[in-house]
This record gives structure tokens, C-alpha cells and sequence, in this order.
């Protein structure tokens, strides 16, 4: 079993839409979550972070947290063609090591 | 600010070959990882420098995988010799080196080994 899964997708969502993703994680011990954006032939680019349980939004964007079930989400509301990327969560425990998922390949339909 | 660069930005090689990329970190960053980025995989922590030392490189394959950061700053990673399941983008990245901190990350080098 991965450390933490996302679904690779791909995602294609008509411009105005809700871009729902997600990940689950096994390893109790992640108290960081992150959401990075790749654009195709680029390093990935840090998006939102939360740190623990909760919610967390950013204009357009909101990161959402489950420790409980060990379950994180992002939503991209309004999406706009130039949101079409790949997402890669994540996560780490109380160090710099981060575990990412496979990412989710998302296109926003102009 | 200028980001993390890194060279080249696409290598092909045969396997058996000996290929090395290097990577110049954002100004007074501490901290410098390399992750290996296998196509429709997440990246993976290859290893990570503090200042010139290495803080972890447990996923690193010492057999044919080397990397090094000279005086703390830009850091080289090489294969030797190279297999065909390396082809992939190797990712450099940086950082502060404070508690938790953005790692930002350079456009990676994308290695083909036939």
C-alpha cells in the first residue's frame, strides 16, 4: 500500500466549474499538507499548506484536512483554463521530508 | 528573486552511460533536495543537504546514484552507471532550512535513458 494515494485522473471540467481532488495517507504521523501545481515541463509549485485538521482557503482555492480519516481535499472554484495542470498532494510529519501522491491531471474546457 | 536553476534541461544517454546534472539553489537557502520523477508518479525524495551535509538520502541508490554540494551552495547529482527504469525528471528543490518552510523547486531535468 502507498503512503498516501491520489487518484491520477485525468479531470476535465467545463471553465466555471468546482475541481474537487483528493488524497488519502496512511501514516497517522503527517502533520503537514500541502497542494502543489506542476505545469507541464516545470518543478512543482506550492499552492496551499494547512497544517493538522481544518480548512484553509485562498481566493479561488480551499484545502480541507480529515485527520480523523486521513482524507485531504482541494477545491478550485470558478476554474479557469489556466488552472489546467497537474495536483500533487503532499504530506509530512515533523520534518522536511515530504511523501507526494501520483498527482491528478486536470483540464479546464474553455 | 531568481528561482532554482538547474542544467541541463533534457539529457539522452544509453544505459551503461554516466550522466550528471547539476543545480544552483536560490540565494541563501540551506537546505537542497533532489527528487526523482518517474512519469505518472509523484516526485521522491532522493536526498537532502543541509548546508554541505547530508541530512537524509535512505531512497538513494548508492550502487549507481551519487550527489554532492560543494561549499553549501550548488550541488551536482550523478548516475553511474545508468539503467533504463532512471529515466525519468530529476527535481532539485530548496529551501530555508527553517522549521517547515516552501520548498521551491527548478523546471528538473528530464533524463531518456535507451
Amino acid at each position: 500500500q502507498k503512503e498516501v494515494e491520489q487518484d491520477p485522473g485525468p479531470l476535465s471540467v467545463p471553465e466555471g466549474a468546482i475541481v474537487s481532488l483528493n488524497c488519502t495517507y496512511s501514516n497517522s504521523a503527517f502533520q503537514y499538507f500541502m497542494w502543489y501545481r506542476q505545469y507541464s515541463r516545470k518543478g512543482p509549485e506550492l499552492l496551499m499548506y494547512t497544517y493538522s485538521s481544518g480548512n484553509k482557503e485562498d481566493g479561488r482555492f480551499t484545502a480541507q484536512v480529515d485527520k480523523s480519516s486521513k482524507y485531504i481535499s482541494l477545491f478550485i472554484r470558478d476554474s479557469q483554463p489556466s488552472d489546467s495542470a497537474t495536483y500533487l498532494c503532499a504530506m509530512s510529519a515533523n520534518d522536511y521530508k515530504l511523501s507526494f501522491g501520483a498527482g491528478t491531471t486536470v483540464t479546464v474546457r474553455a | 528573486e531568481a528561482g532554482v536553476a538547474q542544467s541541463p534541461r533534457y539529457k539522452i544517454i544509453e544505459k551503461r552511460q554516466s550522466v550528471a546534472f547539476w543545480c544552483n539553489p536560490i540565494s541563501g537557502h540551506a537546505t537542497l533536495y533532489w527528487y526523482q520523477q518517474i512519469l505518472g508518479q509523484g516526485p521522491k525524495l532522493l536526498i537532502q543537504f543541509q548546508n554541505n551535509g547530508v541530512v537524509d538520502d535512505s531512497q538513494l541508490p548508492k550502487d549507481r546514484f551519487s550527489a554532492e554540494r560543494l561549499k553549501g551552495v550548488d550541488s551536482t547529482l550523478k548516475i553511474q552507471p545508468a539503467k533504463l527504469e532512471d529515466s525519468a525528471v530529476y527535481l532539485c528543490a530548496s529551501s530555508l532550512g527553517t522549521v517547515f518552510d516552501e520548498q521551491f523547486f527548478g523546471p528538473g531535468t528530464r533524463l531518456t535513458v535507451l
